[in-house]
């Protein structure tokens, strides 16, 4: 199946310093990328879904300012974490569907567990 | 509030034995249904789906059954092998939104 690689997959960084997390379509392209979080015990929540060339749409209760997402490339999208806190501490996963595909078509990242001390 | 739910965050089943993983939604315009399995340290994949116009769909020795009225869907696992053991979210879709349960982790015992 097609390949997800999401960078780095652990970092632990000090409170109030930004975090990058890559997240690249190895073998096809993806116009659309989703970002989500899971906190211990709770599902997988979508953050953003981000869309190449444009701007990422953020659900309800995300703050677009913190959690800055570039679509840059058809390959290539990045979450970064802005002035963390303890709080956003979590584990971030990305995923990116095949361009006219459905759900079956979507491939995830392995996943960054993010601690902020 | 969560609209795609898996109660038992765990489950463990004899090797050989049926593996019956649950999933409740609550949102009634959800009209397609997946099975992600995810092992340690790699991301979920798909495994099987069923469409609300079904009430069953087999791949194997993965069988999911999807009861609309109950708003319930379950996946089967038969014969289950120690392979098996990962952690499996179900997700239920509508439109373009996808939403997770919190996932079952499995374990197979040999």
């Amino acid at each position: 199946g097609a390949v997800v690689s999401q960078h780095p997959s652990r970092v632990i960084c000090k409170s109030g310093t930004s975090v990058k997390i890559e997240c690249r379509s190895l073998d096809f392209q993806a116009t659309t990328m989703f970002w989500y979080r899971q906190f211990p015990k709770k599902s997988l929540m979508l953050m953003a879904t981000s869309n190449e060339g444009s701007k990422a749409t953020y659900e309800q209760g995300v703050e677009k300012d913190k959690f800055l997402i570039n679509h840059a490339s058809l390959t290539l999208s990045t979450l970064t974490v802005t002035s963390a806190h303890p709080e956003d501490s979590s584990f971030y996963i990305c995923s990116a569907r095949v361009t006219g595909g459905m759900f079956e078509k979507l491939f995830f990242g392995s996943g960054t567990q993010l601690s902020v001390l | 509030d969560q609209q795609v739910k898996q109660n038992s965050p765990s489950l463990s089943v004899q090797e050989g034995r049926i593996s019956i993983l649950n999933c409740d939604y609550t949102n009634s315009m959800f009209d397609y249904f997946l099975w992600y399995k995810k092992y340690p340290a790699e991301g979920p994949t798909f495994l099987i789906s069923i469409s609300s116009i079904k009430d069953k769909n087999e791949d194997g020795r993965f069988t999911v059954f999807l009861n609309k009225s109950a708003k319930h869907l379950s996946l089967h696992i038969v014969p289950s092998q120690p392979g098996d053991s990962a952690v499996y979210f179900c997700a239920a879709s509508a439109g373009n939104m996808l939403t997770f349960g919190g996932g079952t982790r499995l374990m197979v015992k040999p």
